[in-house]
């Protein structure tokens, strides 16, 4: 089984429609992040959350709210989705203490359409 | 600011030959970390390499090797006899430190295209 799941992995959504997209892992990760990504620009971080009562905005944050249920789980929604909005989104994990270095491990992804 | 350059769009080779994937990277930190990831035409992310700034020492990992030159703030990744499966967008990333831990940001990634 997957560490890293998305759900639903594929989505065609109307302007102006409230949608959500979940994420959870079993890698027992504090660590979760959200990114977009559109052709030409990589990836660009929406939001992350270091622990269960930690969010914080990444670069492109506009439009976007996360909800952090619980370690496993970190959940993004569109709260009135636009066109362009439309991109495939990743969710991420990864894991930090002292002495140990930081990966990121991505879920495969989320192709998201908004019409 | 961090800030990572891949300033290759695209690259095509034909199977075999060695290409070289650029990296450049901006950060004021002392204490980072650099990462390729391969994303297939599958769409995953792959995680490929990851290296800490106090280790300049270049690896190689099969076909795959890396050289981290923090003197041009460069890491570079080269592809040796590269084959069709080598076909991916090539993602450089720069993680630093930030309040509670570390914070990763990507290149725009390079398209590589390897003809059989």
């Amino acid at each position: 089984d997957a560490d890293v799941t998305q759900t639903p992995r594929n989505r065609i959504t109307k302007t102006g429609k409230r949608i959500m997209l979940e994420c959870s892992q079993t890698k027992g990760h504090d660590r979760m992040y959200w990114y977009r990504q559109d052709p030409g620009l990589g990836l660009r971080l929406i939001y992350y959350s270091f622990d269960v009562k930690d969010i914080n905005k990444g670069e492109i944050s506009d439009g976007y709210s996360v909800s952090r249920q619980a370690q496993a789980k970190f959940s993004l929604s569109l709260e009135s989705a636009i066109p362009n909005q439309t991109a495939l989104y990743f969710c991420a994990t990864s894991d930090f203490g002292f002495g140990r270095q930081e990966t990121q491990y991505f879920g495969p992804g989320t192709r998201l359409l908004v019409l | 600011a961090q800030k990572v350059t891949q300033a290759q769009t695209e690259i095509s080779v034909v199977e075999k030959e060695d290409v070289t994937l650029d990296c450049v990277y901006e950060t004021r930190d002392t204490t980072y970390y650099l990462f390729w990831y391969k994303q297939p035409p599958s769409g995953e992310l792959v995680f490929l390499i990851r290296r800490n700034s106090f280790d300049e020492q270049n690896e190689i990992s099969g076909r795959y090797s890396w050289n981290f030159q923090k003197s041009t703030s460069s890491f570079n990744f080269t592809i040796t006899a590269s084959q069709v499966v080598d076909s991916a967008v090539y993602f450089c990333a720069l993680s630093e430190a930030v309040t509670g831990g570390f914070k990763t940001i990507f290149g725009a990634g390079t398209r590589l295209f390897v003809k059989a």
